[in-house]
């Protein structure tokens, strides 16, 4: 069946590095994914809509040059955390939709640790 | 490895009737989170369950927690057209806090 894949699913990264992670839907486009940040024992906070072949959508509060997303073919978006700092150190979600069957799906997260 | 799962994935009402969906987990949760993805939105956030037995309530949606905290449900009472969508429930993974997942039920409402 189809399936989101998200890599890596944990990182260790010094500050000040910039931190790259896949989305990519197996066996489906994906003209559309979302990513979203998740703290600790809170809800996912969506961070921007990802468009394959333009720009992302960011939600308010959410900084663009710091979290670049690249939507470049319809089976993947990439989130980099760029001059990473320790409080972007969370849990990074991405899901996409599979338009032909109307079913939406989860990646396995990553979590991100800045030291 | 941990799981949870949502039943049914599926159900297709008439405006106007009840609709519930289930999401039992293989271990006991800390909390649960309902979230609504509308077509062609994005999911959104409904609420969090973290008590044994809690029920909480928004306008026609209630909402459970098992009082093992291994399951919840989300009661819809009279559909409407505006409940269209996909209904998930996520739970956060014993060893990490991770969050997982349940496959969803999409609600279908026929005039």
């Amino acid at each position: 069946g189809a399936v989101v894949s998200q890599h890596p699913s944990r990182v260790i990264c010094k500050s000040g590095t910039s931190v790259k992670i896949e989305c990519r839907s197996l066996d489906f486009q994906a003209t559309t994914m979302f990513w979203y940040r998740q703290f600790p024992k809170k809800s996912l906070m969506l961070m921007a809509t990802s468009n394959e072949g333009s720009k992302a959508t960011y939600e308010q509060g959410v900084e663009k040059d710091k979290f670049l997303i690249n939507h470049a073919s319809l089976t993947l978006s990439t989130l980099t955390v760029t001059s990473a700092h320790p409080e972007d150190s969370s849990f990074y979600i991405c899901s996409a939709t599979d338009w032909v069957h109307g079913e939406a799906f989860f990646g396995q997260g990553t979590r991100l640790t800045v030291v | 490895g941990q799981q949870v799962m949502q039943i049914p994935q599926y159900q297709h009402v008439q405006e106007g009737e009840d609709f519930t969906t289930y999401c039992n987990s293989s271990t006991t949760l800390s909390n649960i989170q309902w979230y609504k993805q509308r077509p062609g939105g994005h999911p959104v956030f409904l609420i969090q369950l973290v008590k044994s037995g809690e029920v909480k309530k928004q306008k026609r949606l209630t909402f459970q927690f098992g009082e093992a905290k291994k399951n919840s449900s989300l009661h819809i009472t009279a559909t409407q057209t505006t409940d269209v969508g996909t209904y998930f429930c996520a739970g956060p993974r014993n060893r990490d806090d991770k969050i997982i997942f349940g496959k969803g039920t999409r609600l279908h409402i026929l005039p």
